[in-house]
């Protein structure tokens, strides 16, 4: 079974400047979601997604971050305009769902990530 | 915010001691689960412990979960250099929509 394919890798830009991040989750898999990982911390949601609508972006930076899932596939998250504290690995992650409380359906792949470095 | 902390931040043994990391949350869950991250890599998921259940093993790991202390542990037996990683606990809240809060891990240095 494929697992969470992330692009591209490694990504430095400069402040101010957009970038974008595309995750292609497990197949079949109907929740996607993506992380901000900082050096030396875990990861934090930004968007969780089930199918192509947004369950949660309570701590998504909306004045900067954007994220569509338009097919209920595949999904990119986007930075416009990148500042200094947003260098991080960004981490898409997916799970089968519909959420169970006590299932394993909230087991969460993820990708290897994408790191940013914002100069 | 992080509701997982994990204790220690890095823990270094050698290759053949068990190594024990601990996770202390706040509020009510439905099940608490362990990753692992390598460097440069995403997180794996290693088990999940539901919140009615106070232990379980899986090969060389063996879990625990204190809903009275807010508390979990895991241990990895007779550890393996390949086992140096990261380590994060996630909590699934009670009442969330199946999201992961994330501790800010315990990075484990197995020496050979």
């Amino acid at each position: 079974e494929a697992g969470v394919a992330q692009s591209p890798r490694y990504k430095i830009i400069e402040k101010r400047q957009s970038v974008a991040f595309w995750c292609n989750p497990i197949s079949g898999h109907a929740t996607l979601y993506w992380y901000q990982q900082i050096l030396g911390q875990g990861p934090k949601l930004l968007i969780q997604f089930q199918n192509n609508g947004v369950v949660d972006d309570s701590q998504l930076p909306k004045d900067r971050f954007s994220a569509e899932r338009l097919k209920g596939v595949d999904s990119t998250l986007k930075i416009q305009p990148a500042k200094l504290e947003d260098s991080a690995v960004y981490l898409c992650a997916s799970s089968l769902g519909p959420p169970n409380p006590l299932g394993a359906k909230n087991i969460q792949y993820f990708g290897a990530g994408t790191r940013l470095s914002v100069l | 915010s992080q509701q997982g902390e994990e204790d220690p931040q890095a823990l270094s043994i050698q290759e053949g001691e068990n190594a024990t990391m601990n996770c202390s949350y706040k509020t009510s869950i439905n099940n608490l689960q362990w990753y692992r991250q390598n460097s440069g890599r995403g997180l794996v998921h290693l088990i999940l412990i539901r919140s009615n259940e106070r232990e379980k093993h899986s090969g060389r790991l063996r879990v625990t979960l204190d809903t009275s202390k807010k508390s979990s542990s895991l241990l990895i037996t007779a550890s393996r250099a390949a086992d140096t990683a990261s380590y994060f606990c996630a909590t699934d809240r009670f009442g969330s929509a199946r999201q992961l809060t994330f501790g800010s891990g315990t990075q484990l240095t197995v020496l050979p």
